[in-house]
């Protein structure tokens, strides 16, 4: 089946600095990619959907200037946590599909992300 | 985009059958129905899939009535390691739509005990 990865899995970073987070399609090509992040005992909150090669589509409420999305291939896209403050501190996971089938979403594994 | 209603919490016992029942009275004629499983500290994990009546697979089962207002994930003979979350969604997965996402409700969380 397909496989997304994530890297870092978990990171811890102070306060102000920036974390950069992968997510990967490692057997297929996936034109679009979209980044969740989800509260300890809460549901999965989808904060953006990135397409290949175009700007990414934020939800309402999420801030494009703080919550940078790259999706420069058709097998990678990062999300960048700027300048991070302990209430971004949350469990982001990635997920990628195919364009043109019907098929499921294939998620990640998901990064732990503390900020201090 | 069609809202899903799902119960909060299930208990069960190892070796029961668990059925766990979604709403989603707004579902669209291009919406299909799909379920996902998520441990904890883990992405979702898909279980199952499926547009009208009844679709199995080598873990689940999923029902679907006739006007597909709802749908009910059936778990055979479930065990301590079923623990989890379990997402209903809806929608349309023909990505060329150009406005397909993925809306995640409260999901269930079923718990197995021994």
């Amino acid at each position: 089946g397909a496989v997304v990865s994530q890297h870092p899995s978990r990171v811890i970073c102070k306060s102000g600095t920036s974390v950069k987070i992968e997510c990967r399609s490692l057997d297929f090509q996936a034109t679009t990619m979209f980044w969740y992040r989800q509260f300890p005992k809460q549901s999965l909150m989808l904060m953006a959907t990135s397409n290949e090669g175009s700007k990414a589509t934020y939800e309402q409420g999420v801030e494009k200037d703080k919550f940078l999305i790259n999706h420069a291939s058709l097998t990678l896209s990062t999300l960048t946590v700027t300048s991070a403050h302990p209430e971004d501190s949350s469990f982001y996971i990635c997920s990628a599909a195919l364009a043109g089938s019907y098929n499921e979403q294939f998620f990640g594994p998901g990064t732990r992300l503390t900020v201090l | 985009l069609a809202k899903t209603t799902q119960p909060i919490s299930m208990d069960s016992y190892e070796g029961q059958e668990v059925n766990i029942t979604c709403s989603h009275n707004n579902i669209a004629t291009n919406d299909y129905i799909t379920w996902y499983q998520q441990f904890p500290s883990q992405g979702p994990r898909f279980i199952i899939q499926g547009y009208k009546t009844k679709v199995t697979n080598e873990v689940a089962s999923l029902f679907i009535p006739a006007d597909r207002k709802s749908s009910t994930l059936s778990l055979p003979r479930v065990s301590l390691s079923d623990t989890a979350v379990y997402y209903c969604l809806v929608g349309d997965p023909r990505f060329t739509s150009g406005t397909y996402k993925y809306i995640f409700g409260t999901g269930t969380r079923l718990k197995v005990l021994a």
